[in-house]
This record gives structure tokens, sequence and C-alpha cells, in this order.
């Protein structure tokens, strides 16, 4: 069984709305991340946890916060969806000094 | 900048060679280095890994070369099958570091039979 699940798997927003992506994992892992993939820019690390009610800014942070209620779950959240935010979105978990990070199959949002 | 680079966006092999995909990396802290595979529409998954303390490892087809003084380090795919066909993914960290993965472009490998 997938130990890492994302929800929606795929999505349409409209400009200027409000968008969540959700990421449940069940590896008991205290890191968190997520991604987002575009063509030409490999995986780019949005934010991160790594204890749950705390998160950190990754590398490209803009436009988006993070949530992270408990250590299983951890949310992406975009207040103000814009048409640069169109990408493939992955959540990743990982144990605390083992870096293999195991991946979610991935959301696809397309903004309009 | 970006810190770890893959220069090569593709690379075809013919069945049966040996692939090589390049990685470059300008952070002298980073000791884990990694590479993840990709298929279209999936999850990137580990391949294999190699921590600052080696220079090389094998697993089956797949090598790890690292070049520290270099800042490199390369994957070789020995008998490659048309089923390596995918982007593949390098990525390092420093371990003592924020653990953030850094990821590189990614490099898209063709296996023609």
């Amino acid at each position: 069984e997938a130990a890492v699940t994302q929800s929606p798997r795929s999505k349409v927003a409209v400009t200027g709305g409000k968008v969540t992506l959700s990421c449940h994992q069940t590896n008991n892992h205290d890191y968190m991340y997520w991604y987002r993939q575009d063509t030409g820019h490999g995986l780019r690390l949005i934010h991160y946890s790594y204890v749950a009610d705390s998160t950190e800014k990754g590398d490209i942070p803009d436009g988006y916060k993070a949530s992270r209620p408990s250590q299983e779950n951890f949310s992406l959240i975009l207040e103000l969806a814009s048409l640069s935010q169109t990408a493939v979105y992955f959540c990743a978990s990982s144990d605390w000094g083992k870096d293999t990070q195991y991946f979610g199959p991935g959301t696809r949002l397309l903004v309009l | 900048g970006q810190q770890v680079k893959q220069s090569s966006p593709s690379l075809t092999v013919q069945e049966g060679g040996i692939s090589i995909l390049n990685c470059d990396y300008e952070n002298d802290m980073f000791d884990y280095f990694a590479w993840y595979k990709k298929y279209p529409d999936n999850s990137p998954t580990l391949l294999i890994s190699v921590r600052s303390n080696v220079d090389k490892r094998e697993d089956g087809r797949l090598t790890v070369f690292l070049n520290k003084s270099g800042k490199h380090f390369s994957l070789h795919i020995t008998a490659s099958q048309p089923e390596d066909t995918a982007v593949y993914l390098c990525a390092a960290v420093n371990q003592g570091g924020s653990a953030k993965l850094i990821f590189g472009e990614g490099t898209k490998l063709t296996v023609s039979s």
C-alpha cells in the first residue's frame, strides 16, 4: 500500500482562487517536503517540515504557504493562485538521518 | 545559482551500451549524493546513493562515481535496456545542514533498441 498519498491527483483552478493540496504519509517519517516540477527545472523545493506544527521555507516559497498539523499530514496552500503556479506538485517524506525521500504520486495543477 | 546542475538535458544510448549521466555541484559541504529515476507521470524513486567518504559505489548494473575535488558525480548504467528510458535526477545534500535535498534539472535518457 502506498506510503505517501496526495490529494487531489489533479485540479483545475481559477486565477485568484485558493487551492489546497494535501499529503499524507504512513512512513512514520519526521521530514515532509513539497516540490514543484517544471520542464527544465527538475524538482524545486517549496516548503518542508521536520516536526508537526512547524514549517520551513524552501528555495521557492513565494506564493505558497504550508501547514503540518500532524506528523502524517502536510498541506500546501495557494492563497491566490496564479497562472505561473501551473505545475506538477510532489510531496515526499524522509526519516531523520536517512536522506532517501519517498515521493507521492504527484498532483497536476492547472491554473486558468 | 543552481547548486546542482545536469548540463545534458537528454541522452540517447543504444541498447546494450553504457549510459553515463553527469552531475556537477557547487557546495563543498555536500556529503550525500543520490540519483533518482522518474518515469513519465510517475513519482521519482531513489536508484542509488553514496556518501562523501567513498569514491564509488556499485549496485548491479549501476555505478556511482564521486569526484570530490572536481565537484562532480556520475551514474553509469551498463548493458542499458529500453526499460532504463526515463528521466534521471541527481541530488545532493549537506547532512549536517538543513536536510534540504537539492535536485538537478534532470537528464532524459532514451535507450534505443
